[in-house]
Order: structure tokens, then sequence, then C-alpha cells
């Protein structure tokens, strides 16, 4: 695609249910990013795949939190039991080549989650 | 820890005039990359400008300048003739050469006064 995609655009749950937020990169790019961004704030790094390969997930706020790229494209972010401090906007980001930083982020609208 | 701080929150400038956005940064790599980004309601982060480490010559792109003070860690972002389109939050971010992540300050909002 011409851009990051991401999907819901807004995600309303509730305290404890499960959500997915999807997240489809430029065509090609190998490396693949999560933030959280919460209201007020600077986006925050989550995790990072190169490829299918989760290469860091030390941004993960909790085992609740979990990502998966299975075939090196598309991504999924997964948040189990969700909370009240879970609410913010999710953002992805890839890029065309691995870490170095030189290469650019290119970033999607995001998801904004809202637990109620 | 790299940290990325944007000390005004808000700020303002009448349609043509210049405006400076403050950014400072704390790490103690000597190979890095910084980089302002604009985020409009729409949520969407783009890239407004980037500068690297090493180099002395500070980045432009059109109406877009930095003043990259590396010994001081100092990246302000220079905004010309502004123009209502330019009305957005602006994030500096930090990242290594070799590093996964950005490291993005609180942002600060800019209004443009037509």
């Amino acid at each position: 695609g011409a851009g990051v995609s991401q999907s819901p655009r807004y995600k309303v749950a509730k305290r404890g249910q499960d959500v997915a937020l999807r997240c489809d990169p430029i065509s090609g790019h190998v490396s693949l990013f999560w933030y959280q961004q919460a209201l007020g704030q600077g986006p925050e790094f989550l995790t990072y795949f190169q490829n299918e390969a989760q290469l860091d997930k030390s941004g993960l706020p909790s085992d609740r939190f979990f990502a998966e790229r299975p075939e090196g494209s598309v991504s999924t972010l997964k948040i189990q039991r969700t909370q009240q401090e879970d609410s913010a906007v999710y953002l992805c980001a890839s890029s065309l080549y691995g870490p170095s930083g030189k290469n650019i982020q290119y970033f999607g609208a995001g998801t904004r989650l809202s637990v109620l | 820890a790299q940290t990325v701080t944007q000390s005004q929150p808000e700020m303002s400038v009448q349609e043509a005039e210049t405006v400076t956005l403050s950014c400072t940064y704390d790490t103690s790599e000597s190979d890095y990359y910084l980089f302002w980004y604009k985020q409009p309601p729409s949520r969407q982060m783009i890239l407004v400008i980037r500068q690297e480490a090493y180099k002395q010559q500070n980045a432009t792109e059109n109406r877009f300048s930095v003043n990259f003070q590396k010994a001081a860690k100092s990246f302000s972002l220079k905004i010309s003739d502004s123009q209502l389109g330019d009305a957005a939050m602006y994030f500096c971010a930090y990242r290594t050469n070799t590093g996964n992540q950005f490291y993005f300050g609180t942002g600060t909002s800019l209004t443009v006064i037509p």
C-alpha cells in the first residue's frame, strides 16, 4: 500500500476485554515498530520486528501485551484483560531496512483505544 | 539513558512569521540521529526534518531548518514563513545509529494565527 495502515481507527473496550490492533506496513518494509502514545505525551516504544522476528520487546508494559508478525508483513498487537491505563493511541511504524538511525520510520494514523 | 526534553508545551506564531521550537536531549552516544516529526489532528506522524549527529551542517527542508548544537545537546526547529497548515503538535525525537527505537519528547503544540 501507499502508507502504513492501521485498523481499527477507534476501539472502545470494556475493562477486562481482549483487543487486537492491526498494522499493515508499507509493502517490502523489513522493520516494524509499535508505540504507545498516552494523552498529551510523546510516543513510547513498545516493540520491534525485523521481518517475522521480534527482536526487541523491552517496551511492552506487562505480559498482557503481545505482538506478532507471523509472515513478516502484517502485525497484530494484542492486549489481554484491558485496563483503564491501557487507554492510549497505539502507533505503528515501518522502515525499509533494519535498525539504523538513518532509516526513516513511516507512521500510521494509529488506533485510539479507550477502555471503560 | 536517552531522554528528550521539549520545554515549550505550546507556542503560537503569526502567519508568515518565523517561530523556533526548542529541544534538548541527553545521551552518551557519539553517533545518533535527531528528528522533528509533525502530528496533525489526524494523528499521523509526518517526518519534517532529520539531522545526522556527525554532520556539522544544519539540515534544511524548504521553510524548515534546524540549529544543531552537538556540544550543548540542543536541536531546535525553525519554521519560516509560517502557514496555517503548519499548525500541529511537533515532536523532537532521538535515535542511536544502531538502536531499534525512537525516544520522543512530550511535544510542542503550535498554533498559527491568521
